[in-house]
């Protein structure tokens, strides 16, 4: 158990939709990444949070979009979803060293979405 | 553009071999690499890291070496063992350039008892 929880598992949905992934980071964690991973792709790095502020950005699509909070939670809200949306979504954490982008991530178990 | 490549998609080996998996990097600015495991409905697990300042680093029967000039990095495992069977990431980065970490698409290690 890395220490890192999403939710929800699974999710499914239709063409068009909206939906929110959330994220709780490690205890002590304050760099949250959010990473896509579709079927025969590697992880494909979307965004990076760093005590609430946005640290660094990836391929991540216009209808994507993401926040930290004050508690270091984030979320993932992915908007007019396309059946090529569907894929495993992961997040994880770091320590945070100064924002640094190049650390050892922990991940959480990911949620699968699928898009109909 | 794979900056981060793992060529072979996948690998068996028998139990108590040797397994080697490897990896290869386009962008010369990279300076740290990790390796991950990851299990079927599970997320990648960290496995072991090294520097650029380094060649090798061990930690049990896992080893990752690092040959800067070729730009090739190559993790070991030493006994295979059946529970090691899993998809392996590579993963790169820049501590210069600040910039995430680039993942491969991973090798489907078998470990056949």
């Amino acid at each position: 158990d890395s220490g890192v929880t999403q939710t929800p598992k699974h999710l499914i949905t239709a063409t068009g939709q909206r939906v929110t992934l959330r994220c709780s980071p490690r205890s002590g964690d304050l760099s949250v990444y959010w990473y896509q991973q579709s079927l025969d792709q590697g992880l494909q790095f979307l965004i990076q949070y760093y005590n609430g502020e946005e640290r660094a950005k990836g391929n991540i699509l216009e209808r994507f979009s993401a926040q930290q909070f004050p508690d270091l939670h984030s979320e993932l809200n992915l908007s007019s979803l396309e059946l090529g949306d569907s894929a495993l979504y992961f997040c994880a954490s770091s320590v945070g060293t100064s924002g640094r982008a190049v650390e050892t991530q922990y991940f959480g178990p990911g949620t699968r979405l699928l898009v109909l | 553009d794979q900056q981060v490549k793992q060529n072979s998609p996948s690998l068996s080996v028998q139990e108590g071999r040797i397994s080697i998996l490897n990896c290869d990097y386009t962008n010369s600015m990279f300076d740290y690499f990790l390796w991950y495991k990851k299990y079927p409905a599970e997320g990648p697990t960290f496995l072991i890291s090294i520097s650029s300042i380094k060649d090798k680093n061990e930690d049990g029967r896992f080893t990752v070496f690092l040959n800067k000039s070729a730009k090739h990095l190559s993790l070991h495992i030493v006994p295979s063992q059946p529970g090691d069977s899993a998809v392996y990431f590579c993963a790169a980065g820049s501590y210069s350039g600040n910039t995430p970490l680039v993942f491969g698409k991973g090798t489907r290690l078998s470990v056949i008892a």
